[in-house]
């Protein structure tokens, strides 16, 4: 089956400082990758829809200027955090969305991220 | 805009029982459905999705849903529960009319299985 990488899957940075995640779809074309927040016994929420070739397209609530993301080729989509603060800890999740797979979204296995 | 309610926030069920969680969309147009499963510090797995046509949908590791218009419900449902079976459910939906085909989740149901 499709599969989507993320890497990496845990991360601790110190407060200040920026870090990256990346979202790989492995062995299909994504045009469309999703960036999803989870707290800990929380749902998933949404925090922006990432185009290949084009800007990403925030939820309401979400700094486009604190979440960097980038979708520079059809397979990889990455999520910078800028300037984290410990309440950006969380569980980062991406999804994309295989389109010659009759749309189904595939999701990636997370990203810890603790700021410390 | 679309939302999706799962009731319930968690379900406990003895191996072997029916396992039944509930899930309802509210949108005058029926979205497509879809129920993802999550295990510990890992991403989600679809486990089954109602885009179209017959609505009994069966998915995965012997888990099947039936689509119904007339109560907005696509309810989840497993005949004998495993052990394995404990995770956290979540239903999720998107709209027909939205191109990016963009996922709006349920707050999930956490299954618990008693030996």
């Amino acid at each position: 089956g499709a599969v989507v990488s993320q890497h990496p899957s845990r991360v601790i940075c110190k407060s200040g400082t920026s870090v990256k995640i990346e979202c790989r779809s492995l062995d299909f074309q994504a045009t469309t990758m999703f960036w999803y927040r989870q707290f800990p016994k929380q749902s998933l929420m949404l925090m922006a829809t990432s185009n290949e070739g084009s800007k990403a397209t925030y939820e309401q609530g979400v700094e486009k200027d604190k979440f960097l993301i980038n979708h520079a080729s059809l397979t990889l989509s990455t999520l910078t955090v800028t300037s984290a603060h410990p309440e950006d800890s969380s569980f980062y999740i991406c999804s994309a969305r295989a389109p010659l797979g009759g749309n189904t979204i595939y999701f990636g296995e997370g990203s810890w991220l603790t700021v410390v | 805009a679309q939302s999706v309610t799962q009731l319930g926030s968690h379900v406990s069920v003895s191996e072997g029982a029916l396992v039944l969680l509930r899930c309802n969309y509210s949108s005058s147009v029926p979205p497509y459905l879809f129920w993802y499963v999550q295990y510990p510090n890992q991403g989600l797995q679809l486990l089954l999705k109602y885009t179209t046509g017959a609505t009994l949908v069966k998915g995965i590791n012997g888990f099947e849903a039936e689509f119904k218009k007339s109560e907005t419900s696509f309810h989840l449902t497993k005949p004998s529960a495993h052990m394995s079976d404990a995770a956290e459910y979540f239903c999720a939906v998107s709209d027909k009319t939205d191109s990016s085909y963009k996922l709006i989740f349920g707050s999930g149901t956490r299954l618990l299985v008693r030996p």
